[in-house]
């Protein structure tokens, strides 16, 4: 079974660029969840989508940053212009409908450096 | 979101057993205790989960107190392949659907000595 894939895993660009970031869940999960890692900083929630609807978007820094799940399959993550303290990694996740005992699936993380 | 507690870092040897604690004084009735772990490099990654009984998988095993209001995370025999950064974690059960975020924090380091 494919794991959670993440792509690119590394993206180096400069303020005011904009990158894009792509998950790919696991067949069959309809939650997938953004986090990010920030330097010398704990793994910060950014949103969670069940199927293609953002059931909590509270941890979402600014409006630099859409999150989309069309069709509730793959996901991905635009920030729009990149700012310097955007740099970090971002996890995306994945799991099944539950009730909140099931597990979260991870990916190896973007990790991404503004310049 | 209910807090837990651990150790900034833990140090132990090859082959040896771990005892990882977490204190979670304010944890609800209904709140599910994971613990997820970071090794270098890589995003978490589940080890184990429990609501009130102990429990055992491949990883390891989950001891959790009779008032819930801590846990132990046991790995039976340490490898240097388990050095990473351990997340002991609360999620509260929902009736339906619609299963919360995890919420991390420090966790606790673990250095395994050849």
């Amino acid at each position: 079974e494919a794991g959670v894939t993440q792509f690119p895993s590394h993206s180096v660009i400069e303020k005011g660029q904009t990158v894009t970031l792509r998950c790919d869940p696991i067949s069959g999960h309809d939650n997938l969840y953004w986090y990010r890692r920030v330097m010398g900083k704990e793994i910060k929630f950014l949103l969670h989508f069940v199927k293609e609807s953002k059931q909590d978007e509270s941890g979402m820094p600014n409006n630099r940053f859409l999150a989309e799940r069309t069709g509730g399959t793959y996901s991905t993550l635009k920030v729009q212009p990149a700012e310097l303290e955007d740099s970090g990694v971002y996890f995306c996740a994945s799991s099944q409908v539950g009730t909140g005992g099931e597990k979260l699936f991870f990916g190896s993380g973007t990790q991404l450096s503004v310049l | 979101d209910a807090k837990t507690t651990q150790p900034n870092s833990m140090e132990s040897n090859e082959e040896e057993p771990v005892h990882l604690p977490c204190n979670h004084s304010t944890i609800s009735g209904t709140d599910y205790i994971h613990w997820y772990r970071q090794l270098p490099s890589q995003g978490p990654e589940y080890v184990i989960h429990g609501l009130t009984s102990n429990v055992n998988n491949r990883m390891a095993s989950l001891a959790i107190a009779e008032d819930r209001k801590s846990s132990t995370l046991i790995l039976h025999r340490a490898t240097l392949r388990d050095a990473a950064v351990y997340y002991c974690i609360l999620r509260p059960f929902v009736s339906l659907q619609g299963a919360q975020k995890l919420v991390f924090g420090q966790g606790t380091r673990l250095t395994i000595n050849p």
